[in-house]
């Protein structure tokens, strides 16, 4: 099982592009999360999702919207990128449950220029 | 509002001294704790959960509900210790909280 998988890596946008960061999971997990992480600000919830079909909003949620048409999959898009977006993104899945642990993807480094 | 603090960014020991992350939390409702470990170049994975009462490649930590606290401690470091740690508080049901995460480097 390859766990939670993001796409891309890395990316470089210029200011006012848009684009899609791209998050699946292996695990039939219920809950799917996406996070920003800044230096000396550890991870920040951005939205989250409790099932297919539902998305909620998170810590950080202006400036991303994110879908969640398949069980699977979860998508977090930036319609009009900010250098303030430059941030590493991870994805996250955890099953339902009481002290169920959140699974981590490799997380995806993004610019913004 | 639900918080974690984690005091301390950086923590540097020598190998073999006992090490001691802090971790202190704020929430109204009972808490579900657990530790996150970042390895360099590596995903985040868990390290540990209160629930367990487990010790993970030597680490411990007891979630201590009057000091609201949820200390990760290790009686004797290690090199590959090093790594970025972080305590996080379930809330909600469904969400968690993350402090911002406190580095620990283990000299030789």
């Amino acid at each position: 099982n390859a766990g939670v998988t993001q796409t891309p890596k890395f990316r470089v946008l210029k200011t006012g592009q848009s684009m899609t960061l791209l998050c699946a999971q292996d695990m039939n997990h219920e809950y799917m999360y996406w996070y920003r992480q800044d230096p000396g600000m550890g991870l920040r919830l951005i939205h989250y999702s409790v099932g297919e079909g539902t998305t909620a909003k998170g810590e950080v949620p202006d400036g991303y919207n994110v879908s969640r048409l398949k069980k699977q999959n979860f998508l977090l898009g930036l319609e009009s990128a900010a250098p303030s977006q430059t941030s590493v993104y991870f994805c996250a899945s955890s099953m339902t449950g009481v002290n169920q642990p959140q699974h981590f993807g490799d997380g995806t480094r993004l610019s913004i220029l | 509002a639900q918080r974690v603090t984690q005091p301390e960014k950086l923590l540097s020991v020598f190998k073999g001294a006992p090490v001691e992350l802090k971790c202190n939390y704020s929430y109204s409702g009972s808490p579900e704790l657990f530790w996150y470990v970042q390895y360099s170049r590596q995903r985040l994975q868990l390290l540990l959960r209160h629930i367990s009462r487990e010790s993970i490649k030597g680490f411990t930590a007891d979630l201590n509900k009057g000091e609201t606290s949820f200390h990760l401690k290790k009686p004797f470091a290690q090199e590959e210790d090093s790594a970025m740690y972080y305590c996080a508080l379930r809330y909600n049901t469904d969400k968690l909280i993350f402090g911002t995460g406190t580095r620990l480097q283990v000299f030789p």
